[in-house]
């Protein structure tokens, strides 16, 4: 079946626009979770979904950080007049279901460049 | 300090070696203990799942949890070129979230 998947796979911007990353999970997980991969730095996780609710926004650097799933699907992470320190690849996961473990199942990732 | 330490090498093997990589934490709340291999350009994927202390063994790959130690370890063995890849540890305790803590990656090369 199909696997999560990132758009767009690359995406080059300005300094202070905006920008808007999206992640379509495996159909029938019910958690989501976004994950940023920047050099020496690692896999920082950002924000996890149940449904449509995220209990734990934890890992969002800044309020020009957000993101929302609709429909217990589809996510968008947005970021706001964009800094050249939020360069980076992110990375969405989807698993069955949360709590304990549940393997997640990642996508490609969005390579995000801030110029 | 981080919550999971891991050297990113990178470490550089020739074929048929034994590779030893291993992460130290500090939260003893975790409980679930993952490896995950990614390849250049690519989103992780799970390799071994440990839960709480022990061994576990699938192929070629160990994986071994020290909770004691707060030190987990993966072994390759008869390494091969295809294993070249980034290797990372990542864990995560009971709670409803299920958030994973990751390693920053060690980088294998494995030589013909």
């Amino acid at each position: 079946g199909a696997g999560v998947s990132q758009s767009p796979s690359n995406k080059v911007t300005e300094k202070g626009k905006d920008v808007e990353l999206r992640c379509d999970p495996i159909s029938g997980h019910t958690a989501l979770y976004w994950y940023r991969q920047s050099l020496g730095q690692g896999l920082e996780f950002l924000i996890y979904f149940q449904g449509n609710s995220a209990p734990d926004k934890s890992g969002l650097p800044s309020d020009r950080f957000s993101a929302e799933r609709t429909g217990g699907s589809v996510s968008t992470l947005t970021i706001q007049r964009t800094q050249q320190e939020d360069s980076a690849v992110y990375l969405c996961a989807s698993s069955f279901q949360s709590g304990g473990y549940n393997e997640q199942f990642f996508g490609p990732g969005t390579r995000l460049t801030v110029l | 300090q981080k919550e999971v330490e891991q050297d990113p090498g990178p470490l550089s093997v020739p074929e048929g070696a034994i590779v030893s990589l291993n992460c130290t934490y500090s939260n003893s709340a975790f409980q679930y203990f993952m490896w995950y291999r990614q390849y250049s350009r690519k989103g992780p994927e799970l390799l071994m799942y440990t839960y709480s202390s022990g061994n576990k063994e699938d192929g070629r790959f160990t994986a071994q949890v020290d909770k004691s130690s707060k030190y987990i370890s993966l072994f390759i063995r008869d390494s091969q070129p295809s294993d070249s890849a980034t290797y990372l540890c990542a864990m995560t305790d009971s709670s409803n979230t299920g958030k994973l803590i990751f390693g920053q990656g060690t980088t294998l090369q494995v030589k013909p």
